[in-house]
């Protein structure tokens, strides 16, 4: 059974940094690319970061672009998201998805909530 | 960037009545457009990609159609479990893009 686990939410101050973690089962973690999408509260989905499965594409949404960095640990079976000079608008859950080949994200994980507030 | 508009942004029908979503994208995606479905609370689910093929497990009252720029999803019969906000995705490059969602109400 596919599974994907997100840790490393909470409140943090704006400026502040968090790490995300994604971990991942029940597949072949190094042959899918990976994404994060977000969705603030109350609001729809947002895409935020792509990573290939070798790590050696990589893209993010304009929002976050130069705070934010995706990676990955295909031994650990792990995904990550560092989210430095964090902002209010920022607050959201963050969910980890996979995404086949030539194809949409398939599975997500259950979330988790980043607040950034003062 | 490629936009993607959704309408209506919320709709009100009644327990089996037939229900259309509009997705138009802002330039061509061919067929690389997604439908999922979240219910309050939880998470993204994928009803269908491809524009009109129908995720293992998703009941066929769900369909889909449309190719270029213009993709509708189509509830044939609503059911009261269908209450819930639904998103179309472009994925015709590794950046995603969804639209702005609809909320989909039972009358």
């Amino acid at each position: 059974e596919v599974q994907l686990v997100e840790s490393g939410g909470g409140l943090v101050q704006p400026g502040g940094s968090l790490r995300l973690s994604c971990a991942a089962s029940g597949f072949t973690f190094s042959s899918y690319s990976m994404n994060w999408v977000r969705q603030a509260p109350g609001k729809g989905l947002e895409w935020v970061s792509y990573i290939s499965s070798s790590s050696s594409t990589i893209y993010y949404a304009d929002s976050v672009k130069g705070r934010f960095t995706i990676s990955r640990d295909n031994a650990k079976n792990s995904l990550y998201l560092q989210m430095n000079s964090l902002r209010d608008e920022d607050t959201a859950v963050y969910y980890c998805a996979r995404r086949p080949f030539d194809a949409p994200n398939d599975y997500w994980g259950q979330g988790t909530l980043v607040t950034v507030s003062s | 960037d490629i936009q993607m508009t959704q309408s209506p942004s919320s709709l009100s029908a009644s327990v089996g009545d037939r229900v259309t979503i509009t997705c138009r994208a802002s330039q061509g995606i061919s067929n690389y457009l997604a439908w999922y479905q979240q219910k309050p609370g939880k998470v993204p689910k994928l009803l269908i990609y491809a524009a009109s093929t129908l995720q293992s497990g998703v009941p066929s009252r769900f369909s889909g159609s449309g190719s270029g720029t213009d993709f509708t999803l189509t509830i044939s019969s609503l059911q009261p479990e269908d209450v819930a906000t639904y998103y179309c995705q472009k994925y015709n490059s590794a950046t995603l893009t969804f639209g702005g969602g609809t909320k989909v109400e039972i009358k």
